[in-house]
């Protein structure tokens, strides 16, 4: 247990729907990051926070993606209009200054 | 933009061996670098992280090196066993102001070790 937490693990959903995942940092830790990982590849960069100031969006993040971290301390990450190709998992990381825990991520497929 | 290479992307031995996995990275301005397990269908579980001022690190069987300049880590995994099967990759963090030091990450190795 690195101490991120996420939830929910699994979502199943279909095409068009909305869907909302949270994280839980490590408390004492300001950084927090979202990545998206694709069956066979390594995580890609998608937003990062300080306390809760969204400070870097990847291009990967279109429109239909909001992430949110109000207090700066959980986050959520929200996807509107579900497309198939949204399929992965999508994993939360939170950071010391110089290392990086990752939750055990929300596998996301839709149908 | 900073490109992280890993190989062989896949690996099968039988248990027992010694192994080397590798990783290069295109811009040496890093933080530091880390190493990480994934299981299937899991997160992340963090192995070892090297310093951009350190050349290795150890745990257990493990020991990870770091040339910086070469932009180069090998991660080396003595004894191999079957419970260490799983995906290893591996991860670069920038250097403050891009990002927050975020982490940039290798395809992974996928590792089988047959009993």
């Amino acid at each position: 247990d690195t101490g991120v937490s996420q939830n929910p693990r699994h979502k199943i959903t279909k095409r068009g729907q909305n869907v909302t995942f949270r994280c839980d940092p490590i408390s004492e830790h300001n950084r927090l990051y979202w990545y998206r990982q694709t069956l066979g590849q390594g995580p890609e960069f998608l937003t990062y926070f300080q306390n809760e100031a969204q400070l870097e969006k990847s291009r990967l993040l279109s429109d239909r993606f909001s992430a949110e971290r109000p207090k700066g301390s959980f986050s959520t990450l929200e996807i509107q209009r579900t497309e198939q190709g949204d399929s992965a998992m999508y994993l939360c990381a939170s950071a010391s200054p110089t290392e990086a825990f990752f939750g055990q991520g929300t596998r996301l497929t839709v149908v | 933009k900073q490109e992280v290479t890993q190989i062989p992307a896949a690996l099968s031995v039988p248990e027992g061996e010694n192994l080397v996995l590798n990783c290069s990275f295109t811009d040496s301005a890093i933080y530091n670098l880390q190493w990480f397990r994934q299981d299937p269908g899991k997160g992340l579980t963090s192995l070892l992280l090297i310093q951009s001022s350190q050349r290795e690190q150890t745990s257990g069987r493990l020991n990870a090196s770091l040339d910086k300049s070469s932009g180069r880590s090998t991660l080396y995994i003595a004894a191999s066993q079957p419970g260490d099967s799983a995906t290893y990759l591996c991860a670069v963090r920038h250097v403050s102001g891009n990002a927050g030091n975020m982490l940039t990450f290798g395809g992974g190795t996928r590792l089988m070790v047959k009993p």
